[in-house]
């Protein structure tokens, strides 16, 4: 069955430095999404991609973040003066429809900043 | 602001026997969507059960089953049988109908004792 990959599973960065995340979404699906998850708190919503332009964002995703699906096939998520509070588990999602219902979720990229 | 909360952070059960995991949400709207969704380790985040607010009907998945009580704005998940490969990390989420995002509750961690 297919499934969304995500890439690293862990990383390491220090304050103050770029990180990119990557996500391959299943390929026939057309909306992408990001979430995260700082540790003992809840899952919170990034933002939304559909035809090649974010739908949504939230208040988190700031001026630091931004998206892009370079090749057609991977969705990144990039950080570009990472802080101590980005600290996080990063989960990207895609969905065939947009219905929030058939979002399939990554396992997720453990980004810690030191 | 739509908030879940789930108040259990951690819950065992024994292999065989039934477990609840609680739920409670807040919003304004008369028409949305509620979900559990499981996330093993290191694993993706995979849709357990859905119910729809507008449904008076409480939604069952084999051995997964919900009680939804919309007045007092509660959706609990009950495990019949548990089995070991329940063990994983069990988020309530909400969604507004029209919507595409979720708002996530922090997770319930259940360990299934063999």
């Amino acid at each position: 069955e297919p499934e969304v990959t995500q890439t690293p599973s862990h990383q390491v960065t220090q304050m103050g430095q770029e990180v990119i995340l990557r996500c391959v979404p299943i390929s026939n699906h057309l909306y992408f999404y990001w979430y995260r998850q700082i540790l003992g708190q809840k899952v919170e919503f990034l933002v939304s991609f559909y035809n090649n332009e974010i739908s949504e964002k939230s208040e988190i995703f700031d001026d630091q973040f931004s998206v892009e699906r370079p090749d057609g096939s991977n969705f990144t998520l990039k950080i570009r003066s990472t802080k101590l509070e980005d600290s996080a588990m990063y989960f990207c999602a895609s969905s065939p429809t947009g219905e929030v219902w058939e979002q399939y979720f990554g396992p997720g990229t453990r980004l810690t900043v030191t | 602001a739509q908030t879940v909360t789930q108040s259990q952070p951690e819950m065992s059960v024994q292999e065989a026997e039934t477990v609840t995991l609680s739920c409670t949400y807040d919003t304004s709207e008369s028409d949305y969507y509620l979900f559990w969704y499981k996330q093993p380790p290191s694993r993706q985040m995979i849709l357990v059960i859905r119910q729809e607010a507008y449904k008076q009907q409480n939604a069952t998945e084999n051995r997964f089953s919900v009680n939804f009580q919309k007045a007092a704005k509660s959706f609990s998940l009950k495990i019949s049988d548990s089995q070991l490969g329940d063990a994983a990390m069990y988020f309530c989420a909400y969604s507004q109908r029209s919507g595409n995002q979720f708002y996530f509750g922090t997770g319930t961690s259940l360990t299934v004792i063999p």
